[in-house]
């Protein structure tokens, strides 16, 4: 059974940062793309970050391109996210997803929540 | 702005039809990416609902069906049920942002 499990979310002051993770189960890791999508308070889907098989591309929304760096580890199953210059407006719960050659998100973790505020 | 383009909502009786549109433009779903359509129930992550336009994934139901033609997409539910009541989202992947976009989503409301 494919399982994606992020962690590292909490509240941080504005200009701060938070490391996410999202470790993988149940499926072949290091051949798969990665995303992370996040979703404000209320608010739709929005595409942040996506991470090929190796870590060798990676690219980013606007929004957060500069701030946020994707990065991975085959050895350890495990996506991150480090996010930094953070804003209000990234308040939202982070999710990770898989992504098949199809260019969709085949499976999401849980999610986990970020809250930017002073 | 979402650069696709969904009705904030659709309402439907139980056992009646609903569609969901979802219309791009010549640089994501004119460009021919497939689109994708995700359901996310109240409080929960959302979930894979069609791929490739068209394709369930294994353990969806019969009911879901998608198409594509030009620049704009389809979702239609069939036979609707209480439990389809949640947020769905089209997706699909745009060249000229080089990005993957998001509708805004439609809430679906069986009456």
């Amino acid at each position: 059974e494919v399982q994606l499990v992020e962690s590292g979310g909490g509240l941080v002051q504005p200009g701060g940062s938070l490391r996410l993770s999202c470790v993988a189960s149940g499926f072949s890791f290091s051949r798969y793309w990665m995303h992370w999508v996040r979703q404000a308070p209320g608010k739709g889907l929005e595409w942040v970050s996506r991470i090929d098989i190796d870590g060798t591309t990676t690219i980013y929304a606007d929004s957060v391109k500069g701030r946020f760096t994707i990065s991975r580890d085959n050895a350890k199953n495990t996506m991150y996210l480090q996010t930094n210059s953070l804003r209000a407006e990234d308040t939202a719960v982070y999710y990770c997803a898989r992504g098949p050659p199809t260019l969709c998100f085949d499976y999401w973790g849980q999610g986990t929540l970020v809250t930017v505020s002073s | 702005q979402s650069v696709l383009t969904q009705p904030p909502s659709v309402s439907g009786a139980p056992g009646q039809r609903v569609t969901i549109s979802c219309t791009g433009s010549s640089s994501n779903i004119g460009a021919d990416y497939d689109v994708h359509w995700y359901q996310q129930l109240p409080g929960t992550a959302p979930k894979l609902l069609i791929s490739g336009n068209s394709n369930r994934p294994s353990g969806v139901p019969d009911r879901f069906s998608g198409s594509k033609s030009g620049t704009s997409a389809s979702l239609a539910i069939t036979g609707l049920q209480a439990e389809d009541e949640a947020d769905y989202y089209c997706q699909s992947y745009d060249s000229s942002l080089r990005a993957y976009v998001f509708g805004a989503g439609t809430k679906v409301t069986v009456l």
